[in-house]
């Protein structure tokens, strides 16, 4: 069974730019959820999908948002893009919704970094 | 490959010997544990988790401890190999979403 996917793996992208990151969930999950993982503030929880619709979101600004699509797959964007968004951004997919005991997977990431 | 948080906390084992990573976790509601290994470049791996009425689980050369009187879980890994070598992270599920831990970078030499 093919794990989570996340495309692409790297970027490099500009101040003022936006970007969008790809997510597949392990076949038969329907919650993706996003992290952003920095040296400075580790891993924190960006916001959760599940059937299309957002179900919980962490505390990023609004540049940063997602979206769901009918078979699972997520993607999510960061517009306007800051020196400090450089990071790492994981993909996590379960089978339900919330983290309470329900296992969560997580994708390989996609390095992003603003120059 | 690359790697994140470069100034963690680093436990050094002997290969052989067995490991216990320490977490002090934040919220006294939360109720489900996990601990991830994360290996250079790629995505946290899930290794074990606990609920909150339990205080002990066991897995493959793993166990969790959960001590909710002080906050406190703790991973121990028996005979400790070269391949554990990673950053391992807490997490707990507050608000139904996971709160990391900041992790500890576990190397292992021969």
């Amino acid at each position: 069974k093919a794990g989570v996917t996340q495309t692409p793996r790297y970027l490099i992208k500009t101040r003022g730019q936006q970007v969008t990151l790809s997510c597949s969930p392990i076949s038969g999950h329907r919650s993706v959820s996003w992290y952003q993982q920095t040296p400075g503030q580790g891993l924190q929880f960006l916001f959760e999908y599940f059937s299309e619709t957002q179900r919980n979101k962490g505390n990023f600004p609004g540049r940063f948002s997602g979206r769901q699509f009918s078979n699972s797959r997520s993607e999510m964007n960061v517009s306007t893009l800051e020196l400090g968004d450089s990071a790492l951004y994981l993909c996590a997919s379960s089978l339900g919704i919330g983290a309470s005991g329900n296992t969560i997977y997580f994708g390989e990431g996609s390095w992003l970094t603003v120059v | 490959g690359e790697s994140v948080g470069l100034h963690l906390p680093t436990l050094s084992v002997q290969e052989g010997d067995n490991s216990i990573i320490n977490c002090a976790y934040s919220n006294s509601a939360s109720d489900y544990f996990i601990w991830y290994k994360q290996e250079s470049g790629k995505g946290p791996q899930f290794i074990i988790d606990i609920r909150s009425n339990m205080d002990k689980r066991q897995g493959q050369r793993v166990t969790v401890l959960l001590n909710k009187t002080v906050k406190h879980l703790s991973l121990q890994i028996a005979a400790t190999q070269p391949g554990d070598s990673a950053v391992y992270f807490c997490a707990e599920n507050a608000a139904d979403k996971l709160i990391f831990g900041t992790g500890t970078r576990l190397q292992v030499f021969p």
